[in-house]
């Protein structure tokens, strides 16, 4: 079974509008991390935001915020004013504490387009 | 502070022959994790090392091996390239202990092309 799901392939957004990416997951592990990534052309994976499973708000960094409903296990973000830079390819991923190190597992991601 | 840097940036080679991609990690990090990302999709954990020891390894044959070295740094060893393990190479960099929370740093990653 799939432990992370993203469901939207592509997305378009207008400048300045906000969007939000899905992802759910799945996992049996009591304790474990929650990681968007964004992966602009160059390649490079850069750090958006986390959520541990034990935090009991939501997580925001800047423009990005992290939905969390753990009982539905899913895990959403939400980039609020997009602006052009944003295009690109936007991963999820986890981590569960009873792997032995620190393996993420990720979805298979979801294209943003902005528009101007 | 120089991040995860990865060499060669790019590099084609034909089916059989092998190929070795270096990885130097974040300082003060002292755990590398390769990953293969096909085109179109997530990357996959290839494995992971520690204290120059693999500590955890994902579904990849044993045409894939690794090493790290006592400065950290890693190397990613593929025999017998196969089409199909044309993709890009991602190494990523942490600090062990940090749990669940720890941050991976990646580098740009190696795109390999088997021709």
């Amino acid at each position: 079974a799939q432990k992370i799901t993203q469901t939207q392939p592509g997305m378009f957004v207008q400048e300045k509008e906000a969007v939000t990416l899905d992802c759910t997951y799945d996992t049996s592990d009591p304790s474990y991390g929650l990681f968007w990534y964004k992966q602009p052309s160059s390649g490079e994976m850069i750090f958006l935001i986390y959520q541990g499973s034990y935090d009991q708000q939501n997580a925001t960094e800047g423009r990005y915020s992290l939905n969390f409903q753990k009982a539905r296990k899913s895990a959403n973000l939400v980039i609020s004013a997009s602006q052009l830079g944003d295009s690109a390819m936007y991963f999820c991923a986890m981590r569960e504490y009873n792997n032995a190190g620190n393996m993420l597992t990720f979805g298979g991601g979801t294209r943003l387009m902005v528009k101007p | 502070d120089a991040g995860v840097t990865q060499s060669p940036t790019h590099l084609i080679k034909t089916r059989g022959q092998q190929v070795t991609l270096r990885c130097s990690p974040k300082s003060g990090h002292d755990t590398v994790s390769w990953y293969q990302q096909a085109l179109g999709q997530g990357p996959q954990f290839i494995f992971q090392y520690y204290e120059e020891e693999e500590r955890q390894r994902g579904n990849f044959p044993d045409r894939f091996s690794g090493h790290q070295f006592p400065n950290y740094s890693s190397e990613l060893n593929v025999n017998a390239l196969l089409l199909g393990d044309s993709a890009l190479y991602l190494c990523a960099s942490s600090l062990t202990g940090t749990g669940v929370a720890g941050e991976l740093f990646f580098g740009e990653g190696s795109r390999l092309t088997v021709l």
